[in-house]
């Protein structure tokens, strides 16, 4: 079964400092989102993305955020100037139209 | 604003039993959508049961299924039988579906614990 997949897995970054993680979305699917669950807490919609540009972006997904599909297959959030509180498990996920979105198993990001 | 309450932060069930995890929802759009994740100790989300707005039936997914009551606005996940590799983390989230993109809302979780 197609599936999501995220890397890395475990990001280990100096607070300041640019981080970027990347999402390969289920092949056929149109729709790309990124979500943020911070330890302990409910998982919480950053951004969607849908024919090259975004739809849609919570009000965490400010200036310090962006996310790019640099070619047919990938799709990134790059966040700059990192800070302690944005150490989270970040969720990749890619829906058909108005079909439930899978999730990849995250990349957990720790900054130090 | 949509919003998602889930009032079971745990609970703990004796194996086989079937057991209905809560979920309420308010919004004040007619057409949505409703989902229940399960997220294990392991970390990832894995999708298990979708209900929308206007489906006549209730979903019904192997040993899932929902009890979607829409006067109510409530969209419990009944898992029957239940199996000590259902402990997991629950999560009921909602989504507008006419924009297609739109982002889902996540409820805070039940932690469910499967007792042998």
């Amino acid at each position: 079964e197609p599936e999501v997949t995220q890397t890395p897995s475990h990001q280990v970054t100096q607070m300041g400092q640019e981080v970027i993680l990347r999402c390969v979305p289920i092949s056929n699917h149109l729709y790309f989102y990124w979500y943020r669950q911070i330890l302990g807490q409910k998982v919480e919609f950053l951004v969607s993305f849908y024919n090259n540009e975004i739809s849609e972006k919570s009000e965490i997904f400010d200036d310090q955020f962006s996310v790019e599909r640099p070619d047919g297959s990938n799709f990134t959030l790059k966040i700059r100037s990192t800070k302690l509180e944005d150490s989270a498990m970040y969720f990749c996920a890619s829906s058909l139209q108005n079909q439930p979105q899978h999730f990849g198993d995250g990349t957990r990001l720790s900054i130090l | 604003a949509q919003k998602i309450t889930q009032t079971q932060p745990g609970m703990f069930v004796q194996e086989k039993e079937a057991v209905t995890l809560d979920c309420t929802y308010d919004t004040s759009d007619p057409s949505y959508g409703l989902f229940w994740y399960k997220q294990p100790s392991s970390g990832e989300m894995i999708f298990l049961i979708y209900q929308g707005s206007y489906d006549q039936q209730n979903a019904t997914e192997g040993r899932y299924s929902l009890n979607f009551q829409k006067a109510r606005k409530s969209a419990n996940l009944v898992i029957s039988a239940s199996q000590l590799g259902d402990s997991a983390m629950y999560f009921c989230a909602m989504r507008d579906p006419g924009g297609g993109a739109d982002g889902l809302t996540f409820g805070k979780g039940t932690h469910l614990i499967i007792q042998p």
